[in-house]
């Protein structure tokens, strides 16, 4: 059983698309992450919920919206794509306590043209 | 703000060489300390944590200790195989749900 699953795992697309990437997980857990992958493998936290509450919004363009229908699921919708935005992205959840471990994804490898 | 810092790779050994990755951090308060590991093709998958200073982590003959007093996480293993060849990620969580990465480094391990 694939703990967290993302869909899809590969996505081409030209610039100035809109496209969405999914996440569920089924640990029960009740924290949720979106991570983007550089070209240089440099991690970076976009955004995260707990609960199906925001609460963490780093500085990102507006043209990225995450929505979080329920504690399993969390979704990352990405308007007006750029060629800038290519890169890996990476759902992640974890328990939902300060500190705990994160369970990563696969990873959606976007590339925009 | 919080920071981690982890030595540039790429690293290379031949197989059963020992392996150490520097990783050094700067953070107020007590942070939690995680090395996470990225095979080819992969997400992320914790290798080993340690919580307060002077914990050992340890996994799959891995081993990090947390050094408060050099504000440290060096990752070790004494004979490394072709299988560790991966990206190896050192991480802090201070308090809150934010975790900072370092920036990787990628090991190649040789027949």
């Amino acid at each position: 059983d694939t703990a967290v699953s993302q869909t899809p795992k590969y996505l081409v697309t030209q610039m100035g698309n809109d496209k969405s990437i999914k996440c569920e997980q089924n640990l029960g857990h009740d924290t949720m992450y979106w991570y983007k992958q550089d070209s240089k493998k440099f991690l970076k936290i976009m955004f995260s919920y707990n609960n199906k509450e925001l609460i963490i919004n780093e500085t990102v363009p507006n043209r990225f919206s995450p929505k979080s229908p329920d504690k399993a699921h969390l979704n990352l919708h990405i308007n007006s794509l750029e060629l800038g935005d290519s890169a890996v992205y990476f759902c992640a959840s974890s328990q939902g306590r300060e500190r705990d471990t994160q369970y990563f994804g696969p990873g959606t490898r976007l590339t925009v043209l | 703000g919080d920071s981690v810092t982890q030595m540039e790779g790429p690293v290379t050994l031949s197989e059963e060489a020992f392996l150490t990755i520097n990783c050094t951090y700067t953070a107020t308060g007590y942070p939690s300390l995680f090395w996470y590991v990225q095979y080819p093709g992969e997400g992320l998958q914790l290798l080993l944590k340690a919580t307060k200073a002077d914990d050992k982590g340890s996994n799959k003959g891995f081993e990090a200790t947390y050094r408060k007093e050099t504000t440290s996480f060096h990752l070790e293993k004494g004979s490394v195989q072709v299988s560790d060849s991966a990206v190896y990620f050192c991480a802090l969580t201070g308090g809150g749900f934010k975790t900072i990465f370092g920036a990787g480094t990628r090991l190649f391990v040789k027949a």
